[in-house]
């Protein structure tokens, strides 16, 4: 089945790097993406990644993929506090339709 | 201006009551989506509509009730309300076919069965 897991919670020091992991269980997933969320707010996509590439670069932000482990990381460079938010895993699933499968989101909290 | 937009932003309503929420987006997408975030802030999708069809229904209780009177629109209808269905329901909208396809939320509506 498909399911997306990640760690709950995150604590950085502002200017330090955040990495936040991911685990997704579908190997036949084609694209996998990074969301945030801002309190009370919608969710923006940050980032994405196709399944045959390995790493994505986009300013501070830094996507890994192991596809043999189904671990996709999010690498934030330089953590600011306005960085603080719930950052989500997602895949697209399986079956034709572009439905995502989320993990249970990371809360990062950037402290001074 | 606005994408995705939803109304109302926040409902408060008793048990067993009849709501609904609205769904808008201007971007000329053909595919439309309704998800629900629980406390615990996880994000399951309930339905998605392709250019008025129902494609996507997961597992959810027949007393939610999408509708779509165009591509631009979803609705989302809920009858005889339950504690259980307090959440956050995010609409979202994209394009459809192959490839890389974003899906664009809107701001949520925060429903409070009381």
């Amino acid at each position: 089945g498909e399911d997306v897991e990640q760690s709950l919670f995150l604590s950085v020091r502002e200017g330090d790097s955040s990495v936040i992991n991911c685990t997704y269980t579908d190997s036949s997933s084609t694209y996998l993406y990074w969301y945030k969320q801002e309190p009370g707010a919608g969710l923006q996509l940050l980032t994405y990644i196709f399944s045959n590439m390995d790493m994505k670069q986009d300013q501070r932000l830094t996507v890994l993929l192991n596809k043999k482990d189904k671990h996709l990381s999010l690498r934030i460079a330089d953590t600011q506090t306005g960085d603080s938010a719930i950052y989500f895993c997602a895949e697209r699933g399986t079956g034709g339709y572009n439905k995502l499968i989320f993990g249970a989101g990371t809360r990062l909290a950037v402290h001074p | 201006d606005t994408a995705v937009s939803q109304t109302p932003k926040y409902l408060v309503t008793q048990m067993g009551n009849d709501k609904s929420i609205k769904c808008e987006q201007n971007l000329g997408h053909d595919t439309m989506y309704w998800y629900k975030q629980d406390s615990k802030k996880f994000l399951k999708i309930m339905f998605s509509y392709n250019n008025k069809e129902l494609i996507i229904n997961e597992t959810v209780p027949n007393r939610f009730s999408p509708k779509s009177p165009d591509k631009a629109h979803l609705n989302l209808h809920i009858n005889s309300l339950e504690l259980g269905d307090s959440a956050v329901y995010f609409c979202a909208s994209s394009l459809s076919g192959t490839g890389f396809l974003e899906q664009f939320f809107g701001p949520g509506t925060r429903l409070t069965v009381l």
